[in-house]
């Protein structure tokens, strides 16, 4: 089954303490990217990534880091995560060719 | 930047009526719209989408339209059900095989009532 899958699906971590969530694709997509989504906002860019070794900010970047070491992973790392981290996150993916983009079923991040 | 209005961000209907919403667009560049359905606890799933070459577009009880030159386009659910309960979210971009970043309305709450 073609999918984007997310681990873990919720966490709660303290302030300060490094996590990274992962994010998979088996549709061999050249385009992956981050969404925060908070009440009232919608879905906001975090970074994404047009290909291996290809990444970029998006509207939203700060606090975040982003690696694109293989095509189908695209981890999600808070260094030091805050209160205002808190939130739901989606990633989502392409084809390069294409223009739809499916996402993920999300990770409810709660930092204390 | 693109900056996408969504209204209203409720909506109930009696089951079997029709439900519409509407959103505004305020980049000419956004070339494709498409809509997305997210139900409870999942990520959003795409429903319906209409590229900026194309005026209307539907799918069995789903059609969006597209004004360009108004820039807004709206999603037209007809003939309701239960199922249909979730929130919606349109989105605009301009895709043009580089970063193609979704901007997104903030949503809508549907509630169909049986």
């Amino acid at each position: 089954e073609a999918q984007v899958t997310q681990n873990p699906r919720y966490l709660i971590t303290v302030t300060g303490k490094k996590l990274t969530v992962t994010c998979s694709q088996n549709m061999n997509h050249e385009y992956m990217s981050w969404y925060r989504q908070d009440p009232g906002l919608g879905l906001r860019q975090i970074y994404y990534s047009m290909n291996v070794e290809v990444t970029d900010k998006g509207d939203v970047p700060e606090g975040y880091k982003v690696s694109r070491k293989e095509k189908r992973n695209f981890p999600l790392i808070l260094e030091s995560p805050s209160p205002n981290q808190t939130s739901l996150y989606f990633c989502a993916s392409k084809s390069g060719d294409l223009y739809e983009q499916y996402f993920g079923p999300g990770t409810r991040l709660t930092v204390t | 930047g693109e900056n996408v209005e969504q209204h209203p961000s409720t909506l109930s209907v009696q089951e079997g009526d029709s439900a519409v919403i509407k959103c505004t667009y305020s980049d000419s560049a956004s070339n494709y719209f498409p809509w997305y359905k997210q139900e409870l606890g999942k990520g959003p799933q795409l429903i319906i989408d209409i590229r900026s070459n194309v005026g209307e577009k539907k799918d069995q009880r789903i059609a969006v339209t597209l004004n360009k030159t108004a820039k807004h386009f709206s999603l037209h659910i007809t003939e309701t059900q239960p199922e249909d309960s979730a929130v919606y979210f349109c989105a605009a971009s301009m895709v043009n095989f580089g970063n193609e970043k979704l901007t997104f309305g903030t949503g809508t709450r549907l509630t169909i009532i049986p």
